[in-house]
């Protein structure tokens, strides 16, 4: 069936430092692959997408690469702010519904 | 460009009571998906709708229904709620057309029991 593993959090990680959050999914044929952001008290917030292989996402410093071989889109960012605290979601599309992973709750402190 | 809209926020119901969420869609975007997000949990697909019609389903019973009237705007109904449905519930918009389908949530109605 379709399904996406992320990592399990909490993550806690101080100013400047890197994040990463691993996220793997099972689907069939090849969906296109997105992360989502929660800040608390919010909705969802699209933070980046990937619609084939190899394909890199990007926003606001944040980067994830569609391996299809490995079937992975890992979340990096190369030098995190406590404005980044918050759940991380990763998802993939398939039959024009979302499967999301459990989330990855991401505290940055100063 | 007004983006998903949820109403209301919040609702505090007893079980066995009858509810019913609103959403409307983000301008130009004709399909609408509904989430519900358990504590602590990634949200969960309820249902799709597209032009008027359910477009697809998840693994929710049948006490679970919607609608989505011709300006795209959407109603989720439950009844014979359940403790089991305490939860964020999420609307969705898009416009189906390309690879990506970017999907834009609103804010979210959360639904707590006494």
């Amino acid at each position: 069936g379709n399904s996406v593993t992320q990592m399990e959090g909490p993550v806690t990680l101080s100013e400047e430092a890197f994040l990463t959050i691993n996220c793997t999914y099972t689907a069939t044929g090849y969906p296109s692959l997105f992360w989502y952001v929660q800040y608390p008290g919010e909705g969802l917030q699209l933070l980046l997408k990937a619609t084939k292989a190899d394909d890199k996402g990007s926003n606001k410093g944040f980067e994830a690469t569609y391996r299809k071989e490995t079937t992975s889109f890992h979340l990096e960012k190369g030098s995190v702010q406590v404005s980044d605290s918050a759940v991380y979601f990763c998802a993939h599309l398939n039959d024009y519904k979302l499967s999301f992973g459990a989330g990855t709750t991401v505290t940055v402190r100063a | 460009e007004t983006g998903v809209t949820q109403s209301p926020t919040h609702l505090i119901k007893t079980r066995g009571q009858q509810v019913t969420l609103r959403c409307s869609s983000q301008s130009g975007h004709n399909t609408v998906s509904w989430y519900q997000q358990a504590l602590g949990q990634g949200p969960q697909f309820i249902f799709q709708y597209y032009r008027e019609e359910e477009n697809g389903r998840g693994n929710f019973p049948p006490r679970f229904s919607g609608l989505q009237f011709p300006n795209y705007s959407s109603e989720l109904n439950v009844n014979a709620l359940e403790l089991d449905d305490s939860a964020l519930y999420l609307c969705a918009s898009s416009l189906p057309t390309g690879p990506s389908y970017e999907q834009y949530f609103g804010p979210g109605t959360r639904l707590k029991f006494t």
